[in-house]
């Protein structure tokens, strides 16, 4: 198993700003991918985290907008961009193990976008 | 979008057995079942999975039809705490989860 920790838990943040998620695993990681779950919705994959590369984005998410670092096997970041209240959604931050195919998540960080 | 249906709600009284069904009449044959739950304001927390076998685990139990179109997540004794919308998803190696609505189950005293 794995423990996804994820900072900040939740924030406040002004239009036009930025905001950087952190995503700590206890333990290293093949995987990592970011997820979006707005209001009342269900969870989107935003982006797939590839350690040494680029990350995938799924479509309709754009580098741009969600910047997303993988610095090692057991760290991640994702950048909301130039906040606009449609922003305003829980992020989560997930990781699969090398010896399971189960995905773990963190508890997300609650955003706010005045 | 999502390769599994659900039905949007569900109660169950508590120590009852909930039954929750999942349709995903378009599995592939390398495809697992996976079983999530998210409860208020958290990260989803996983179930169970399974490939064409019944499994268990301390949590539940995953029912498989033969044909694998279709399968019943068992939580053999519902308390309160098991409230929360329940993910039913296929995927290969979970390596591209689609989560659709999923089930709100309402555990009643």
């Amino acid at each position: 198993s794995a423990v996804i920790s994820q900072k900040p838990s939740r924030d406040i943040c002004q239009r036009g700003t930025s905001l950087t998620i952190q995503c700590q695993v206890d333990s290293q990681v093949t995987m990592m991918f970011w997820y979006r779950q707005q209001p009342g919705q269900s969870l989107t994959l935003i982006a797939t985290a590839n350690q040494g590369s680029e990350a995938t984005y799924e479509s309709g998410f754009v580098i741009d907008k969600f910047p997303i670092s993988r610095p090692n096997l057991t760290f991640s970041t994702l950048t909301v961009s130039n906040m606009s209240p449609e922003d305003s959604s829980i992020y989560l931050c997930s990781a699969q193990t090398d010896r399971d195919e189960k995905l773990f998540f963190g508890s997300g960080t609650q955003l706010s976008v005045l | 979008d999502a390769k599994t249906t659900q039905p949007p709600s569900m109660d169950c009284a508590e120590g009852r057995a909930a039954n929750l069904p999942c349709n995903h009449s378009t599995i592939s044959g390398n495809e697992y079942v996976y079983w999530y739950r998210q409860i208020h304001s958290q990260g989803p927390q996983y179930i169970i999975h399974g490939l064409k076998n019944n499994e268990t685990n301390e949590m539940a139990s995953l029912i498989i039809t033969e044909d694998r179109k279709s399968s019943t997540l068992i939580l053999p004794h519902a308390t309160l705490r098991d409230t929360a919308v329940y993910y039913c998803i296929v995927d290969n190696y979970g390596q591209n989860f689609v989560f659709g609505p999923g089930t709100r189950l309402s555990v009643l005293p």
